[in-house]
């Protein structure tokens, strides 16, 4: 059964980057039909997608963060990662990783981390 | 942009009652890439339905999808204690890529 557990610093500084690492286990990230996504919910809000990325390294993000964004991947650790650039206190939330099924549950994600939260202060 | 409407905001009904929640989509979409998430405090949203009416695996079939266009409907036949939470539709465009959720739900008792 496939598990995805996010990983990286819970406090980051307003102007730095934000990164962070999610480690897929229990299955492939090479496997093809899933693309592996990153999520965040701020405080007592709703859902809000950041972006994804295949396993051939095409991504997708969400037009709003585009500028400050960059999804990764390392095969070889079975991870992704994510980078957010510039951050804010508005950055603050619980961030997710997660994984969308294209084929299966026509990209409905059916396997979620259970969530890190990164506040940014200085 | 797509925008996902949830209503009503919040739902207080009682164990063993049908729950019923409503999501609206701004324009008319593909019920194949519609979806339904429960959320629990301090736990990861939970895949329920996909593809606007299939449920997930492990889902019990109290819960069912339904609806298409821009008007979309999650029902919980007879509430069990556990499905008191948050619920969010969610919608996945193909062209340009990108997920939008609804505000959300909460379901209480």
């Amino acid at each position: 059964q496939v598990q995805l557990q996010e990983s990286g610093p819970g406090q980051v500084k307003p102007s730095q980057t934000l990164s962070l690492t999610c480690t897929v286990s229990g299955g492939s990230f090479r496997s093809g039909g899933y693309w592996w996504t990153w999520i965040r919910q701020h405080p007592g809000r709703g859902l809000e997608w950041i972006g994804y990325i295949y396993y051939s390294g095409s991504t997708y993000y969400n037009p709003s963060l585009k500028s400050r964004v960059t999804i990764s991947k390392d095969m070889s650790k079975n991870q992704f990662s994510l980078k957010l650039s510039s951050v804010t206190a508005a950055d603050t939330a619980v961030y997710y990783c997660a994984r969308a099924d294209e084929y299966y549950n026509y990209y409905g994600m059916d396997v979620w981390g259970q969530g890190t939260t990164v506040t940014v202060s200085s | 942009e797509i925008v996902l409407t949830q209503s009503p905001g919040t739902l207080s009904l009682s164990p063993g009652e049908r729950a019923t929640l409503s999501c609206r989509a701004s324009q008319s979409v593909s019920s194949k890439y519609l979806a339904w998430y429960q959320q629990k405090p301090g736990q990861a949203p939970r895949l329920l339905i996909y593809g606007a009416s299939s449920r997930a695996t492990g889902i019990p079939d109290r819960f069912s999808g339904s609806g298409s266009g821009t008007d979309f409907t999650l029902a919980i036949s007879r509430l069990e204690p556990e499905d008191f939470a948050i619920y969010y539709c969610q919608h996945h465009d193909t062209s340009p890529r990108e997920y939008t959720f609804g505000q959300g739900t909460k379901l209480e008792i």
